[in-house]
C-alpha cells in the first residue's frame, strides 16, 4: 500500500520562502509519479496550483514552484503572503491508475 | 467556463445506499477521465474512482472496491456514483473533478455534495 507523507503543519514569517515536501514511506518520489499540488481554504473545495512536479495551473503566480528535491517532490512558496495560508496538499500517481494524496500540510503565514 | 456541480448528498444509515451525480459544462465529457475525490470533515483528501468517458476505464480505492460503482452518461455530461453498504468511515465531503487533458493531475473541481452515514 503507498502511503504519502506531508508535514502535517508549517509555519512560515511573511516575506519569507517555505518548502512543502511530498514523500514516500517506502522509496522515492520521482517525476513517474507525476506529483502535483493543490491548496485549500476552510469551505471551499482544492485549487491545482501545479501539474507534474513543475508545471504551474494556470493562473498561479511563479512565486508558486514545483521541484523534486532528494527522494521527494516539493513546493517552494518564495515570498510568502498572508492569504498563502491553506491547506496545501500534494498528489501521486501511481500503478494501476490510482492515485494517492499525502495527508495535507498546514501553512501558517504569521 | 468549466463548471461541475454534485448532487445526491445526504443522510443514510450504515449499510445503506446513495447515489451521487456530477454534471459537467464548458467542455466534452467524453475526453477527459472523471474522477471522485471524497474529505471526511476535519481530514485530508482521498481519491475514490475515475473513470473515462470515451472508453470506460474504470478504476477505485481499495477502501471502496465492490461497494462503489461509477458510470457515465456522456450524452448528458454526467457521472454517478452508486454507493451501497456504506459505513460511517464514508462519511465525507464527495467532490466531482477532472483530470487534466495535459497532465496526470486535477484540474477543475465542483464545490462538493456531502454524504453523512449515521444511524
Amino acid at each position: 500500500q503507498t502511503v504519502v507523507t506531508q508535514e502535517p503543519s508549517f509555519s512560515v514569517s511573511p516575506g519569507e520562502t517555505v518548502t512543502l515536501t511530498c514523500g514516500l514511506t517506502s522509496g522515492s518520489v520521482s517525476t513517474n509519479y507525476y506529483p502535483s499540488w493543490y491548496r485549500q481554504t476552510p469551505g471551499q473545495p482544492p485549487r491545482a496550483l501545479i501539474f507534474s512536479t513543475n508545471i504551474r495551473s494556470a493562473g498561479v503566480p511563479d512565486r508558486f514552484s514545483g521541484s523534486i528535491l532528494g527522494n521527494k517532490a516539493a513546493l517552494t512558496i518564495t515570498g510568502a503572503q498572508a492569504d498563502d495560508e491553506s491547506d496545501y496538499y500534494c498528489v501521486l500517481y501511481v500503478s494501476g491508475g490510482t492515485y494517492v494524496f499525502g495527508g495535507g500540510t498546514k501553512l501558517t503565514v504569521l | 467556463e468549466v463548471q461541475l456541480v454534485e448532487s445526491g448528498g445526504g443522510l443514510v444509515k450504515p449499510g445503506g445506499s446513495l447515489r451521487l451525480s456530477c454534471a459537467g459544462s464548458g467542455f466534452t465529457f467524453t475526453t477527459y477521465k472523471m474522477n471522485w475525490v471524497r474529505q471526511a470533515p476535519g481530514k485530508g483528501l482521498e481519491w475514490v474512482a475515475s473513470i473515462r468517458g470515451s472508453h470506460g476505464y474504470i478504476h477505485y480505492a481499495d477502501s471502496v472496491k465492490g461497494r462503489f460503482s461509477i458510470s457515465s452518461d456522456n450524452a448528458k455530461n454526467s457521472m454517478f456514483l452508486q454507493m451501497n453498504s456504506l459505513r460511517a468511515e464514508d462519511t465525507a465531503v464527495y467532490y466531482c473533478v477532472r483530470e487534466s487533458f495535459d497532465w496526470l493531475a486535477f484540474d477543475y473541481w465542483g464545490q462538493g455534495t456531502l454524504v453523512t452515514v449515521s444511524s
